[in-house]
């Protein structure tokens, strides 16, 4: 168990629609990064947060946005969804010191979004 | 911008046997870390290995170990005595100031 909880583990849901995934990381993890991996594909990095700042932007959708609360759970909303989007979408989280990306990720287990 | 390349889509190795994965980069930034994740199929991302940049020293864990080659941005994983559970997707991932990327993934299968 890494650690980092994301919820639902399972999404089914139609095209135009809007979903959010939840994710908590760990213990004193202030950084929270989002992942997408479409089927037998590598991971592609979407967005990362620092202590509830935006702090680095990779492949993300303008479709797609993320927020960190307080808390520091963050979580990923996904609008006008379309076939493409069906993917895992995994959570992971690090301490990180200043918000560089450069120390170890704990993943969570992921969310199953299924677009029919 | 930061490229991970894994040029072996498929291994295979024998039972107790060492095989190695190999993982280039691209990058200019000086101050990096490189990882190896491992993915079987359950899809739960589980860190095998990371190596930070300036150390010259190659990682070890276990029957893990790289090879860290930073002038030839080359930064391989080695598994020995392979048993049936290293049977997994492997990828190889670069860290660095601004993002995360990973490579494109390395399908490891373990002959008994």
């Amino acid at each position: 168990d890494s650690g980092v909880t994301q919820t639902p583990k399972h999404l089914i849901t139609a095209t135009g629609q809007r979903v959010t995934l939840r994710c908590s990381p760990r213990s004193g993890d202030l950084s929270v990064y989002w992942y997408q991996q479409s089927l037998d594909q590598g991971l592609q990095f979407l967005i990362q947060y620092y202590n509830g700042e935006e702090r680095a932007k990779g492949n993300i959708l303008e479709r797609f946005s993320a927020q960190q609360f307080p808390d520091l759970h963050s979580e990923l909303n996904l609008s006008s969804l379309e076939l493409g989007d069906s993917a895992l979408y995994f959570c992971a989280s690090s301490v990180d010191v200043q918000g560089a990306v450069k120390n170890i990720q704990y993943f969570g287990a992921g969310t199953r979004l299924s677009v029919l | 911008a930061q490229t991970v390349t894994q040029s072996q889509p498929e291994m295979s190795v024998q039972e107790a046997e060492t095989v190695t994965l190999s993982c280039t980069y691209d990058t200019s930034e000086s101050d990096y870390y490189l990882f190896w994740y491992k993915q079987p199929p359950s899809r739960q991302m589980i860190l095998v290995i990371r190596q930070e940049a300036y150390k010259q020293q190659n990682a070890t864990e276990n029957r893990f170990s790289v090879n860290f080659q930073k002038a030839a941005k080359s930064f391989s994983l080695k598994i020995s005595d392979s048993q049936l559970g290293d049977a997994a997707m492997y990828f190889c991932a670069y860290s660095g100031n601004n993002d995360m990327r990973f490579g494109a993934g390395t399908r490891l299968t373990v002959k008994p």
